[in-house]
């Protein structure tokens, strides 16, 4: 069973960077059929898609973050990775890593199947 | 890169069936049939439900189906339980290789 785990630091100051990491276990995040992603979620708000990246170097980026975000992956630790930096309040959210297929041999092409619990982030100084 | 349009809420009685709507754009849902529904329990990761539109998962009941019709996508849960009360979110594959998702909609079991 493919498990996810979010890793990080609960608590960032404004115009820092925040920097997280998901570890996959019960299977290897090299494979041309999947993505690994991050969604976030506000306190009170809903999900929000944050970007993907591929073990053959694809990565798609929220446009509205992509001046602040780097995602990668670290194939020998079976990891994903995301930075986000000059972070403000407004970033404050659960952050989720997932799963989503990526060709149509993927269980679930173009969703996600498979998601960390959640890390709950908050900038404040 | 705007939200999906999703009703705030929506209810029903047990055995009842509700419709949740998605309204998107020519450029997400209009354009691809890349949509996945996702519910989620409070304090919980969310769970996919429905993908490319019509499909379930393995393990979801068939209570749950989609459809699209345009520019929007629906979730339908038919023969509603108590344990189907969650927020449930669309989500759509959009131009430039993008996602996004709609705001939410919390559904009421009666």
């Amino acid at each position: 069973q493919l498990q996810l785990q979010e890793s990080g630091p609960g608590q960032v100051k404004p115009s820092e960077t925040l920097s997280l990491s998901c570890a996959v276990s019960g299977g290897s995040v090299i494979s041309e059929d999947y993505y690994w992603g991050w969604i976030r979620q506000p306190p009170g708000g809903g999900l929000e898609w944050i970007g993907n990246v591929c073990s053959n170097g694809n990565k798609f980026y929220r446009p509205s973050l992509s001046t602040r975000l780097s995602l990668s992956m670290d194939t020998s630790r079976n990891q994903f990775s995301l930075r986000l930096t000059s972070v403000t309040a407004a970033d404050t959210a659960v952050y989720f890593c997932a799963r989503r297929g990526r060709t149509i041999s993927s269980p679930t092409f173009l969703a996600f199947d498979y998601w960390g619990q959640g890390i709950l982030v908050t900038v404040s100084s | 890169q705007s939200a999906l349009t999703q009703p705030p809420s929506a209810s029903g009685s047990p055995g009842q069936s509700v419709t949740i709507s998605c309204s998107g754009t020519s450029s997400d849902v209009g354009a691809y049939d890349y949509v996945s529904w996702y519910q989620e329990h409070p304090g919980q990761a969310p769970k996919l439900i429905i993908y490319e539109v019509t499909k379930r998962p393995s393990g979801v009941p068939d209570r749950f189906s989609g459809s699209k019709s345009g520019n929007t996508a629906s979730l339908t849960v038919s023969g509603l339980q108590a344990e189907d009360e969650a927020d449930y979110y669309c989500c759509s594959f959009a131009d430039r290789n993008t996602l996004v998702f709609g705001g939410g909609t919390k559904l009421t079991v009666l």
